[in-house]
């Protein structure tokens, strides 16, 4: 299908690690992206990884890729209250001038002391 | 300061009065798209553009035009508006294809009665 998919919520408590997860579609996708979403606000890019690497790290965030399983997760460790937000993982389909940005439905993600 | 800027940020109006969505963005950039996001769906594109005069359908045009008169200006337009227009609407620019960071407006919460 054209689906990308998230799971819709993921509670945690402040400390704990959070993993979001992400099902996405085409094989041949290029890159793919993670982006957060605050109360209000617009999308701001967070990481993206390209498809020829299994794992990306930037300070408390980490992409895990597995291309066979078409799975994307988002693994932010030491989870803050300021990291309370919706979490769009997002595929980029096509290559060049035909290419597209297809997003998951997002997973709001709940911080709690 | 580099930023998409959406107006405006709120608006109700009724079904059938003709409605514009300004965007705006001062990075230079080709690309401009716009997204609506409604719950449970994600962020679907409505249209996009590659560049000046420039624009193509995106997953949901159904109802919409746009134009790109020039580079930093992609206006969204509802002709004739209907309920099932009511949404939270974002626009988007890179500098090259979709593989480069997009940039998001505010958002504009519309709703049509």
């Amino acid at each position: 299908g054209e689906d990308v998919e998230q799971s819709l919520f993921l509670s945690v408590r402040e400390g704990d690690s959070s993993v979001i997860n992400c099902t996405y579609t085409d094989s041949s996708s290029t890159y793919l992206y993670w982006y957060k979403q605050e109360p209000g606000a617009g999308l701001q890019l967070l990481t993206y990884i390209f498809s020829n690497m299994d794992m990306k790290q930037d300070q408390r965030l980490t992409v895990l890729l597995n291309k066979k399983d078409k799975h994307l997760s988002l693994r932010i460790a030491d989870t803050q209250t300021g990291d309370s937000a919706i979490y769009f993982c997002a595929e980029r389909k096509g290559a060049g001038t035909a290419s597209k940005l297809t997003f998951g439905t997002g997973t709001r993600l709940q911080v709690t002391l | 300061e580099a930023q998409v800027t959406q107006n405006p940020r709120y608006l109700i109006t009724v079904t059938g009065k003709k409605l514009t969505v300004t965007c705006s963005q001062n990075m230079n950039h080709e690309y401009m798209s716009w997204y609506r996001q409604d719950p449970g769906l994600g962020l679907r594109q409505i249209y996009y553009s590659m560049n000046v005069e420039v624009t193509d359908k995106g997953d949901v045009p159904e109802g919409y035009k746009v134009s790109r008169k020039e580079k930093r200006n992609f206006p969204l337009i509802l002709e004739s508006p209907s309920p099932n227009q009511t949404s939270l609407y974002f626009c988007a620019s890179s500098l090259g294809g979709w593989g480069t960071e997009a940039f998001f407006g505010q958002g504009t919460r519309l709703t049509v009665v």
